[in-house]
């Protein structure tokens, strides 16, 4: 089982639509979590980080269940400049190197 | 936050020969990471860079093929040997800095390599 695992893309969305990525990872001692955008040709970016009570920051919430070992990315009113690939990192539990997600593409259509 | 410089942006090269990719950060950072990412797939640490010290590397990823140096706390290198199409990747460098409540990590622009 690999330790980050993300869902499967690419999304396909109208603008306006409201899009959701989960992100599920294996270390239970896992401390850290993060969204992180990569437009193509570019280098990765942080976009949120992901705290245990929530954080919304504009159209973007974020959302972690340490229960069930899962991270959530919600995007409401997709914007065409959302469009990129969204990573989850995940870092802590025994190592200081973060560890990503394969990414989930996010297209916005017109 | 960190600012790092990293090139060549990109270039094409011949199988058998060497490239290597230079990392500059505006900052003084202790470690350095070096990781690569193939079409459609995830980031793949290829090792930590440490100044003064050899570089840790991870499973899959051996010096020779590899060698980091790390002359300074702000600097490092990464050579590709001996290259074959299967070394065409992006390749970035980051670095960790402190952020409120939380560690960053800043990557440098990446360097796109193609073997042929």
């Amino acid at each position: 089982r690999k330790e980050v695992e993300q869902d499967p893309g690419p999304f396909n969305v109208p603008e306006g639509a409201t899009v959701a990525f989960n992100c599920t990872y294996s270390n239970s001692a896992s401390q850290s979590f993060f969204w992180y955008r990569q437009d193509c040709r570019k280098e990765p970016k942080l976009l949120m980080s992901v705290y245990s009570s929530g954080n919304e920051d504009g159209r973007f919430t974020a959302q972690l269940n340490r229960a069930s070992q899962y991270i959530s990315l919600l995007i409401r009113d997709s914007k065409l400049s959302d469009s990129a690939t969204y990573l989850c990192v995940v870092n802590g539990g025994g190592s200081y190197i973060p560890t990503f997600g394969r990414g989930t593409s996010l297209i916005v259509h017109p | 936050s960190a600012v790092i410089s990293q090139k060549p942006s990109r270039d094409i090269c011949q199988r058998g020969t060497s490239l290597t990719i230079q990392c500059q950060v505006d900052s003084q950072v202790t470690m350095m990471f070096w990781y690569r990412q193939q079409p459609g797939q995830s980031l793949t640490l290829i090792a930590t860079a440490n100044q003064g010290s050899e570089a840790t590397y991870e499973s899959g990823f051996v010096i020779d093929k590899f060698p980091i140096s790390r002359p300074n706390l702000t600097f490092s290198t990464l050579t590709v040997s001996n290259m074959s199409p299967e070394d065409s990747s992006i390749y970035l460098c980051s670095v960790d800095f402190p952020g409120t409540g939380h560690t960053e990590a800043f990557f440098g622009q990446g360097t796109r390599l193609t073997v042929v």
